[in-house]
């Protein structure tokens, strides 16, 4: 089954400054790549999410890259916030057909200190 | 429109006894997964529901079970607890029809002594 490996586990970044946390998949055949943010506390949810078909995608201070040939994906957090304290969970999955499935990478704890 | 619900939020249990977990999904949301989250593991896949029928299991004993009613509420069983099942479950709902977002509950986080 699919594998999603997650680095760094844990990150301390100063406000102001980028972010990146990078996964790699196993099964060639996910196609879809989902970024979810858990603060203390509280449920995940989707900050962004990147399909096969496209290389890159950005959303404000959040941007994503998927390379396929090499099977790995990356967030990219610019001028970090304190608020952007959180765990950020990749996974990866292969959308469609009769079954849903995530599968998610371990986590990395992101502190922004002010 | 109202999110995901799990019942309960919190529960203690000792080794050896079951528990039942529930979850009501976005009104309209007819796949529920659930996840077992640990300090160690990150999110772990259990299993999804469509339409009352199991989709997908992940790699979990038998010892975990669910369902899923005609009006989409799902269930979740643990039998024969052991000290490693303390965890977060957590439930997700998932339209189908849209980009693939899960939408997750606040979960239940479960103590087994």
């Amino acid at each position: 089954g699919e594998n999603v490996e997650q680095h760094p586990s844990t990150l301390s970044v100063q406000e102001g400054d980028s972010a990146v946390i990078k996964c790699t998949y196993s099964d060639s055949a996910s196609n879809y790549f989902p970024w979810y943010k858990q603060e203390l506390g509280k449920r995940p949810q989707l900050i962004i999410d990147i399909r096969s078909n496209v290389g890159e995608k950005k959303d404000q201070r959040i941007a994503v890259t998927l390379n396929k040939t090499a099977k790995h994906f990356s967030l990219h957090i610019t001028e970090t916030q304190p608020e952007d304290s959180a765990v950020y969970f990749c996974a990866a999955s292969k959308s469609g057909g009769s079954n849903y499935k995530l599968t998610f990478g371990k986590g990395t704890l992101l502190t922004v200190n002010p | 429109k109202a999110g995901v619900t799990q019942t309960p939020r919190y529960l203690i249990k000792t080794r050896g006894q079951q528990v039942t977990l529930s979850c009501s999904p976005i009104s309209g949301h007819r796949s529920v997964s659930w996840y077992q989250q640990t300090p160690g593991q990150g999110l772990q896949f259990l299993f999804e529901y469509f339409s009352e029928t199991q989709r997908n299991k992940g790699n979990f004993p038998g010892r975990f079970s669910g369902r899923q009613f005609s009006n989409s509420r799902s269930e979740m069983n643990v039998s024969t607890l052991e000290l490693g099942d303390s965890a977060l479950y957590l439930c997700a709902s998932h339209s189908r029809l849209d980009t693939g977002e899960l939408f997750f509950g606040e979960g239940s986080r479960l103590t087994v002594l």
